[in-house]
């Protein structure tokens, strides 16, 4: 089946920093989502991407869907605490199994006051 | 508004017992998917359905795991009996039909079989 590869697995950084983070599949897909789950919640949908190429920012957020359909990209500018958590990206074939979400593993960022 | 209701948030059973989870979706959402979140496997999808159906549930791993969607504003996810490795964090998520990316996480029910 589909694997999605997310790295890095965790990051230490210090306040201020920029973060970049990202994912590789497989296979082609043709939405790539990023989400970010806080201790004790669901994960919470940051981005959605659905063109190859495209380049989509949310505040400090930016998020690429590469131009192969095989990977997308998550960078944080100006990092602050409450940045902290653990960030997934995900891909869907959307016209297939419609729903169906492939998640990678998690990036957990630790942000250093 | 409230968002994707779950409960109870912790369970804590013991091996061989049935341990149901429950699951209230956004009012007008009509699809509904249940995930299991674990260290080692991180999140899959057990099972997902649209207009209160089953459309997939390939991600369900045994026989003794169920779910039900008998009306648009509940489901339930049953595990019968439960053995150590079920324990982890299952989350319920709904969305609109369509825009299926736009999945709302409930908090999750935490479930550790002894």
């Amino acid at each position: 089946g589909q694997q999605l590869n997310q790295s890095p697995q965790s990051m230490f950084i210090q306040e201020g920093e920029d973060v970049s983070m990202n994912c590789t599949s497989s296979s082609i897909f043709n939405t790539w989502l990023w989400y970010k789950q806080d201790p004790g919640e669901g994960p919470v949908l940051l981005i959605a991407l659905y063109k190859a190429g495209e380049l989509t920012s949310n505040g400090r957020l930016t998020a690429q869907f590469g131009t192969t359909r095989k990977d997308s990209f998550l960078n944080i500018s100006a990092s602050i605490p409450s940045d902290v958590g653990i960030y997934f990206c995900a891909g869907q074939l959307r016209n297939f199994g419609a729903g169906k979400s492939t998640f990678g593993d998690g990036t957990t960022l630790t942000v250093k006051p | 508004d409230a968002g994707v209701i779950q409960s109870p948030r912790h369970e804590v059973t013991e091996m061989g017992q049935e341990v149901t989870l429950r699951c209230k979706p956004i009012s007008g959402h009509n699809s509904l998917f249940w995930y299991r979140q674990t260290m080692m496997r991180g999140l899959e999808l057990l099972i997902y359905f649209n207009n209160n159906v089953p459309i997939d549930d390939s991600g369900m791993p045994e026989d003794r795991f169920s779910a039900k969607m008998p009306n648009a504003s509940f489901s339930t996810l049953k595990i019968q009996p439960s053995e150590p490795r079920d324990s982890a964090v299952y989350f319920c998520a709904s969305s609109i039909s369509g825009t299926t990316h736009t999945q709302y996480f409930g908090p999750g029910t935490r479930l550790t079989v002894l």
